[in-house]
């Protein structure tokens, strides 16, 4: 069973560079969200679709941006990459929105340099 | 603001039992989740709960008390596995997950 599938695993990103990262769930989850996680930090919420076609903020949702034009894909886009972007990025699913259990990618290790 | 709190490291033994707390200050409360993230691994689910009271699933339980906003999560019978660390998040008025930073354990034989 793939579950919640992301990629890359891991990328090394030029300051200024645009990019992509994949999430796609095979659940039919209706909620999905991005997240990233620093170290000493909890994960923090980038961005979230509660179904498809809508989305909304996070806590850091500043330099990224989504879109969910079906269920099961969720991508996240850097238009502008900065150093401080450098995180691992998780994607996770869930079936309803905050009270039942998250399903997570196993993460894309993104460095920007 | 809201703010989850948990300690940063813990030490336990191959066999004991060890408790990890996990304190909040939410802007509502809908419900109090346990993950566990071993290390370059993504979170997996352990355990939710919504009422007061202990929840017990084999060698992990997890309890909660709303009045005081404190959790804890008991792992028994520890094993070198159990080595991770393990995520306090809240669900608030807006049905949104707040997380807090994690707690390593460490296992020692």
């Amino acid at each position: 069973t793939a579950g919640i599938t992301q990629a890359p695993t891991s990328q090394i990103l030029a300051a200024g560079r645009s990019m992509t990262l994949r999430c796609t769930q095979d659940m039919r989850h209706n909620a999905m969200y991005w997240y990233r996680q620093d170290l000493g930090l909890g994960l923090r919420l980038i961005h979230y679709s509660n179904t498809a076609g809508t989305t909304g903020k996070g806590e850091v949702p500043d330099g990224y941006s989504v879109s969910r034009a079906n269920t099961d894909d969720f991508p996240l886009t850097l238009a502008s990459a900065v150093p401080s972007q450098t995180s691992v990025y998780f994607c996770a699913s869930s079936e309803g929105t905050g009270n039942t259990e998250a399903f997570f990618g196993q993460g894309t290790r993104l460095t920007v340099v | 603001g809201q703010n989850i709190d948990q300690p940063t490291e813990m030490t336990a033994t191959e066999g004991a039992i060890v408790q990890i707390n996990c304190t909040y200050q939410t802007s509502g409360f809908n419900g109090l989740f346990w993950y566990q993230q071993h290390a370059g691994e993504a979170p997996t689910f352990l355990s939710y709960n919504v009422l007061d009271g202990l929840e017990e699933k084999g060698r992990f339980s997890s309890f909660l008390s709303r009045s005081k906003g404190y959790s804890y999560l008991l792992l028994k019978e520890l094993q070198m596995k159990d080595s991770a660390s393990y995520l306090c998040a809240v669900t608030d008025s807006n049905y949104q997950l707040i997380w807090g930073a994690g707690t390593k354990l460490i296992i020692k034989p």
